[in-house]
């Protein structure tokens, strides 16, 4: 039962390199998300997908790429990385984008230097 | 715009005594609202959430919130906190008149400490 699996949990990068964080779940979940969890700032949204195919922006989209060819899988790159992207980064998806709880991954550390 | 508050950075109670955690939100619509506790190195986790109905909403663990919309908050509430208890808690918000598919608003989260 693995629900939402996201990998790496830890990643340290120098400035303008670029990854690929990758999130999967195995829920059949159509709307799929991602949050960056800063200290005193709670969970921001980065981007986010209600379905194959399609996705759109969330309160801080700067910096990141998403895709979903998948119902499964929705990675998150960052093309270049900086120092402000230093931060705990977490996949959720839900059933029902409106009302239904949101499953969480366990959160992939990326530190940036 | 939706927005949520969560006033007390850290709230501290004792073992077996009740406790609250207070979060008021805004909306321009009705909302969705929601609570997750996020445990130490972990994802966070479904507590309970708010949709229609009845305004006392209970949840996993013993956790009930209630809903009072005119005084727009939705507190979590426990009868007798545990030790096991102390984790981040996070209120969140949907406006469900939200146009677009847009995600909840997390607020910025609360230290619950149960001292033994």
């Amino acid at each position: 039962n693995a629900g939402v699996t996201q990998t790496p949990k830890f990643q340290v990068l120098k400035t303008g390199q670029s990854m690929t964080l990758q999130c999967a779940q195995d829920m059949n979940h159509e709307y799929m998300s991602w949050y960056r969890q800063d200290p005193g700032m709670g969970l921001r949204l980065i981007h986010y997908s209600v379905g194959a195919g399609i996705t759109d922006q969330g309160e801080v989209p700067n910096g990141y790429n998403v895709s979903r060819s998948t119902t499964e899988d929705f990675p998150l790159r960052l093309l270049s990385a900086a120092p402000s992207q230093t931060s705990v980064y977490f996949c959720a998806s839900s059933f029902r984008q409106a009302v239904g709880e949101l499953f969480f991954g366990e959160g992939s550390r990326l530190t940036v230097l | 715009a939706q927005s949520v508050a969560q006033p007390e950075d850290q709230v501290n109670v004792a073992e077996g005594n009740p406790l609250t955690v207070k979060c008021t939100y805004s909306v321009s619509g009705n909302p969705y609202l929601f609570w997750y506790v996020q445990y130490p190195n972990r994802g966070l986790q479904f507590l309970l959430k708010y949709i229609t109905g009845d305004n006392l909403v209970k949840g996993s663990y013993g956790f009930e919130a209630e809903f009072n919309k005119s005084q727009t908050s939705f507190h979590l509430k426990k009868p007798s906190a545990l030790v096991s208890d102390s984790a981040l808690y996070f209120c969140a918000v949907r406006d469900h008149q939200a146009g677009g598919a847009d995600g909840l608003t997390f607020g910025k989260g609360t230290h619950l400490i149960i001292q033994p």
